[in-house]
């Protein structure tokens, strides 16, 4: 069966400071990919996708993911981080024709340092 | 664009009554529409996914009969938790999509219910 890890479960970092949220996908063929993000009271809200082609993905709010097949991995990450930046990610993988249904990973909290 | 709600926001309820949840679209019409359950810290789980005018699709391990989903039109879809227990108690989250394929869903803000 599909499998979403996000093996960090909290990440702290300061506001300005970089920031890298990994994301493993395990999968025989190579699934379309998401990050959602959770912010209280909030629905989540996409931040990127990838599907196919350029492996480099750029999303809303000043993040990108790169997809690398080698290392099945689509960490996503953003040069500096805004303290409204703290909420909840999820990683996503849908199946490639499986009717939309997604598999979602654990989850990262971020929590952004003034 | 693509704004989906859900209503209630929280419910509290008696064990052994019966609750519903609304999922709508606002601005789009939608072809599908996907109910989760997330718990305390925890992911998504998908609990089942409906088309528009058919019967849903429960994931497994998902009792059907507990868990009634309705999906009237391309804007409703309702989720009905049966003589709820206290192990219901959980965050729902609904979403919706445009069509199959790889159209993108559209998250709802969820619905905390508590069951005494």
């Amino acid at each position: 069966a599909q499998s979403v890890t996000q093996p960090d479960i909290h990440i702290t970092v300061s506001e300005g400071a970089s920031l890298e949220l990994r994301c493993n996908y395990s999968y025989g063929a190579t699934p379309y990919l998401f990050w959602y993000v959770q912010s209280p009271g909030q629905g989540l809200q996409l931040l990127l996708k990838y599907f196919s082609g350029d492996t480099l993905v750029q999303g809303i709010k000043g993040f990108e993911a790169e997809f690398k097949r080698s290392q099945s991995s689509f960490n996503l990450r953003k040069p500096s981080v805004h303290w409204s930046d703290a909420a909840e990610y999820f990683c996503a993988v849908e199946l490639t024709g499986g009717g939309n249904k997604l598999t979602f990973g654990t989850g990262t909290q971020l929590k952004v340092e003034l | 664009g693509a704004v989906v709600s859900q209503h209630p926001s929280r419910v509290i309820c008696k064990s052994g009554t019966s609750v519903k949840i609304e999922c709508r679209s606002l601005d789009f019409q939608a072809t599908t529409m996907f109910w989760y359950r997330q718990f305390p810290k925890q992911s998504l789980m998908l609990m089942a996914t409906s088309n528009e005018g058919s019967k849903a699709t429960y994931e497994q391990g998902v009792e059907k009969d507990k868990f009634l989903i309705n999906h009237a039109s391309l804007t409703l879809s309702t989720l009905t938790v049966t003589s709820a227990h206290p192990e219901d108690s959980s965050f729902y989250i609904c979403s919706a999509s445009r069509g199959g394929g790889t159209d993108t869903q559209y998250f709802g803000p969820g619905t905390r219910l508590t069951v005494l």
